[in-house]
């Protein structure tokens, strides 16, 4: 099947600081990509949609301008936390579909990224 | 809108069945069924898109409703490796992303 890689796996920061993680879609091309957020023991709450060539689309209380979302290419989309604090420290997974694939097609999702804000 | 799953939790011994609901309250392009396990990514399990239908092998399957809103998945003679916590996702059109539920927590005891 597809393959979604996102880096990095782990990664801690001090408060203030901005941290990128990278999705990338292996095998295929992804013109939309999808930011989740898991706070432990939660479900995926979807953040943002990423779209190729254009904004994302951000979901409802999700600040724009701290989660920064870049898609350049049709295989690479980047969320970058900015002025990270303890309360962004979460579990960031990031997913795709694969553009050929039938409409509602299965959902690919990366490792998914843990970051740490002390 | 967020699917309703229910149960939260459930504890199985090996080999004992179980069933995870997903509905809501209006009607679905998709239902996804993922699980997870504890830090790591969800894993897909399979997509319903028609209603009516159902689908799995002998061990893990769903069914989607007629009416579109509300699947369930069946898990059937459980083994210790079917623990993790199963989320659905439900999906209104083919581009959209999914909403996922809150999960279900499944533990398989031996």
């Amino acid at each position: 099947g597809a393959v979604v890689s996102q880096h990095p796996s782990w990664v801690i920061c001090k408060s203030g600081t901005s941290v990128k993680i990278e999705c990338r879609s292996l095998d295929f091309q992804a013109t939309t990509m999808f930011w989740y957020r898991q706070f432990p023991k939660q479900s995926l709450m979807l953040m943002a949609t990423s779209n190729e060539g254009s904004k994302a689309t951000y979901e409802q209380g999700v600040e724009k301008d701290k989660f920064l979302i870049n898609h350049a290419s049709l295989t690479l989309s980047t969320l970058t936390v900015t002025s990270a604090h303890p309360e962004d420290s979460s579990f960031y997974i990031c997913s795709a579909r694969d553009g050929e694939g039938a409409p509602g097609g299965e959902l690919f999702f990366g490792e998914g990224s843990r970051l740490t804000v002390l | 809108q967020q699917p309703v799953q229910s149960p939260q939790a459930v504890i199985l011994r090996e080999g004992e069945d179980a069933v995870i609901n997903c509905s809501s309250s209006k009607a679905l392009y998709s239902v996804h069924w993922y699980r997870q396990k504890h830090g790591e990514a969800p894993v897909f399990l399979m997509i319903l898109l028609k209603g009516g239908e159902q689908k799995g092998h002998e061990k893990i399957s769903a069914s989607f409703n007629e009416k579109k809103q509300q699947s369930s998945l069946y898990l059937t003679a459980s083994q210790l490796s079917y623990s993790g916590t199963y989320f659905c996702g439900t999906g209104t059109s083919g581009n959209t992303p999914l909403v996922f539920g809150k999960g279900t927590r499944l533990s398989v005891i031996a």
